[in-house]
């Protein structure tokens, strides 16, 4: 059971917009922390796609956005791409615990 | 161009011990916290450990508190992690990567290709 709530799987067919929730405690995301998104291509290292909640490293594309609000966070993907397919997590830290957490994961499947 | 490269993954038996590495460069690797992140074989993310830059302050997880010791040799650009009474649920791809904070959390912004650790017998 992860610290951080993501659903398991979503899809899109190419061209629609995609969101992934992240849903939080008042001992990480509620308490006002910020959280941070990663892709990761099956068989490949995660890659940072957004960080402090809403901000993209240089290279990533703008269709890829995120968002906080209270105790849960959101990753928006427009324009899907077949490329885009790939299992994303959302990480933040709990006070509680003393450590980053992660959330459980979600696949994103390009239909 | 920052690069992570681990290494010392392998097959052990449980109880045992393993030494992974992570080579760093093109970076300041004494100036930057840096963290190890495992991943069981189909299974998600699981932070495990970080330490800092200057003070060399270590943090770990609940699950490998007392087993594993994470350590940095600044003048060597080199992360380790020492892992002592390994179990079958270490089991996992350990990633080391650069932590940064930039905001009220860090984050990890580069990671390395991974090294497999396997304990069974």
């Amino acid at each position: 059971q992860s610290v951080l709530t993501q659903p398991p799987s979503v899809s899109g067919a190419p061209g629609q917009r995609v969101t992934i929730s992240c849903t939080g405690s008042s001992s990480n995301i509620g308490a006002g922390l910020d959280v941070h998104w990663y892709q990761q291509v099956p068989g490949t290292a995660p890659k940072l796609l957004i960080y402090d909640s809403s901000n993209r490293p240089s290279g990533v594309p703008d269709r890829f956005s995120g968002s906080k609000s209270g105790a849960s966070a959101s990753l928006a993907i427009t324009g899907l791409q077949a490329e885009d397919e790939a299992d994303y997590y959302c990480q933040s830290y709990d006070s509680s615990l003393t450590g980053s957490v992660f959330g459980g994961g979600t696949k994103l499947t390009v239909l | 161009e920052v690069q992570l490269l681990e290494s010392g993954g392998g097959l052990v038996q449980p109880g045992g011990s393993l030494r992974l590495s992570c080579a760093a460069s093109g970076f300041s690797f004494s100036n930057y916290a840096m963290t190890w992140v495992r991943q069981a074989p189909g299974k998600g993310l699981e932070w495990v450990s970080a330490i800092k830059g200057g003070s060399g302050n270590t943090y770990y997880a609940d699950s490998v508190k007392g087993r594993f010791t994470i350590s940095r040799d600044n003048s060597k650009n080199t992360l380790y992690l020492q892992m002592n009474s390994l179990r079958a649920e270490d089991t996992a791809v350990y990633y080391c990567a650069q932590r940064i904070k930039s905001g009220s959390s860090s984050h990890f912004d580069y990671w390395g290709q991974g090294t497999l650790v396997t304990v069974s017998s």
